[in-house]
């Protein structure tokens, strides 16, 4: 089982809709987890960050994260043209004094006008 | 407030020489870590330098080697060029040994030929 596994894609959405993004976690004892954002030729940006179980909010984006279910989400509401690029999950943690992120393959979504 | 910076920007390289990269963390950050990522794939652990230490190593062989200054800077330095080491290299900065966020610098495209 990998690590961290997203959901496959690519992720095609309309202007203005919800683009829902899913990513799974097989280590349950990571602590943080994150979304990074990537535009093609670039390098990742970090775009939220959340370390206990609920949502966090911050604009248009959410995450959510579930430990119990080893699940962490990004929705972002609203979308524009400018949201399309490679989404990349990442955990933090596990396995004792482990810091190093594991990333997940990352989901090309495409916001079409 | 200075970002994550990386020099160079891109490098082309034959197989079998040596190359050095480096980085300059986030003001304020202390913590370097070092990522591959290949194509169409996310960033892979390469290892994490804190006061001027080796603190974790991911999954690399030893050409792959690496040194943190006392001005928190980084460099990563890799010996005996593959083909396989084409990739783009991410320094990462953060706050301390954590959980904590991590921030991106640009990268450097490596091309070995």
């Amino acid at each position: 089982q990998k690590e961290v596994e997203q959901n496959s894609g690519p992720l095609s959405v309309p202007e203005g809709a919800i683009a829902s993004l899913n990513c799974t976690y097989s280590d349950r004892g990571s602590q943080s987890f994150f979304w990074y954002r990537q535009y093609s030729g670039k390098s990742p940006e970090l775009i939220m960050s959340i370390y206990s179980n609920g949502d966090k909010e911050d604009g248009r984006f959410t995450a959510q994260l579930n430990k119990a279910s080893q699940y962490v989400s990004l929705l972002i509401r609203d979308s524009q043209p400018s949201d399309s690029a490679t989404y990349l999950c990442a955990v933090n943690g596990g396995g004792g004094s482990n810091y190093k992120l594991t990333f997940g393959k990352g989901t090309l979504l495409t916001v079409n006008p | 407030d200075a970002g994550v910076t990386q020099s160079p920007t891109h490098l082309i390289k034959t197989r079998g020489q040596q190359v050095t990269l480096r980085c300059s963390p986030k003001s304020g950050h202390d913590t370097v870590s070092w990522y591959q990522q290949a194509l169409g794939q996310g960033p892979q652990f390469i290892f994490q330098y804190y006061e001027e230490e080796e603190r974790q190593r991911g999954n690399f062989p030893d050409r792959f080697s690496g040194h943190q200054f006392p001005n928190y800077s980084s460099e990563l330095n890799v010996n005996a060029l593959l083909l396989g080491d084409s990739a783009l290299y991410l320094c990462a900065s953060s706050l301390g040994l954590g959980f904590n966020e991590q921030y991106f610098g640009p990268g450097t495209r490596l091309t070995v030929t």
